[in-house]
């Protein structure tokens, strides 16, 4: 089955910074990525999604870029604020069944 | 529109008791999930729902977990007897059938401690 390894477990980083989180995926027929939130206490929240057909796709601040050849994907804020820290958890869907396969999750806390 | 709703939202119980927990989806939504997230870790699938019959439950612990979802609605996952090792965050998703990438909504989860 699909494996997804997620890097860093933590990320520290100050407002106003990036923060950059990479995942690597095994199964080469994985075709969709979604990324989620998880704020403390609550359910995951879909905040940005990529298709296997797509390289680079931008929301506001955030964006997500694929390397199928290398599989590989990765999560990108920019200009970081406090309500950013969560834990983010990137994932796989392989073929047709929505099945999803989410990484270990990173903690992401930004500092004033 | 209201979102998943599970319960409870935290439980406690000792080794070798049972426990169950009840999700009611959004409104419309005909696939249903439960997940179980250990500290620490990602979410993992239990059981996937279509409308009141079971897609995949390959991951679903069958010697104590049991999950069913009558008149394709509300759904129920009961763990009898619970181990030490499935203190966790139960989680309940549900999305459209419709399309292929359509999003999953998360409940909030409920957390269980079994001491």
């Amino acid at each position: 089955g699909e494996n997804v390894e997620q890097h860093p477990s933590t990320l520290s980083v100050q407002e106003g910074d990036s923060a950059v989180i990479k995942c690597t995926y095994s199964d080469s027929a994985s075709n969709y990525f979604p990324w989620y939130k998880q704020e403390l206490g609550k359910g995951p929240q879909l905040i940005i999604d990529i298709r296997s057909n797509v390289g680079e796709k931008k929301d506001q601040r955030i964006a997500v870029t694929l390397n199928k050849t290398a599989k590989h994907f990765s999560l990108h804020i920019t200009e970081t604020q406090p309500e950013d820290s969560a834990v983010y958890f990137c994932a796989a869907i392989t073929g047709t069944a929505s099945k999803l396969t989410f990484g270990t999750g990173t903690r992401l806390q930004v500092t004033l | 529109e209201a979102g998943v709703a599970q319960s409870p939202r935290y439980k406690i119980i000792e080794k070798r008791q049972s426990v169950a927990f009840w999700c009611n989806p959004i409104s419309g939504h005909a696939t249903l999930y439960w997940y179980q997230q250990i500290l620490g870790q990602g979410p993992k699938l239990l059981i996937q729902f279509q409308n009141n019959g079971v897609v995949d439950d390959s991951q679903l612990p069958k010697d104590r977990f049991s999950a069913e979802r009558l008149k394709g609605v509300d759904s129920t996952l009961k763990i009898q007897p619970a181990k030490l090792e499935d203190s966790a965050v139960y989680l309940c998703a549900s999305r459209t059938i419709t399309g292929f990438y359509n999003e999953q909504f998360f409940g909030p989860g409920t957390r269980l401690t079994v001491l």
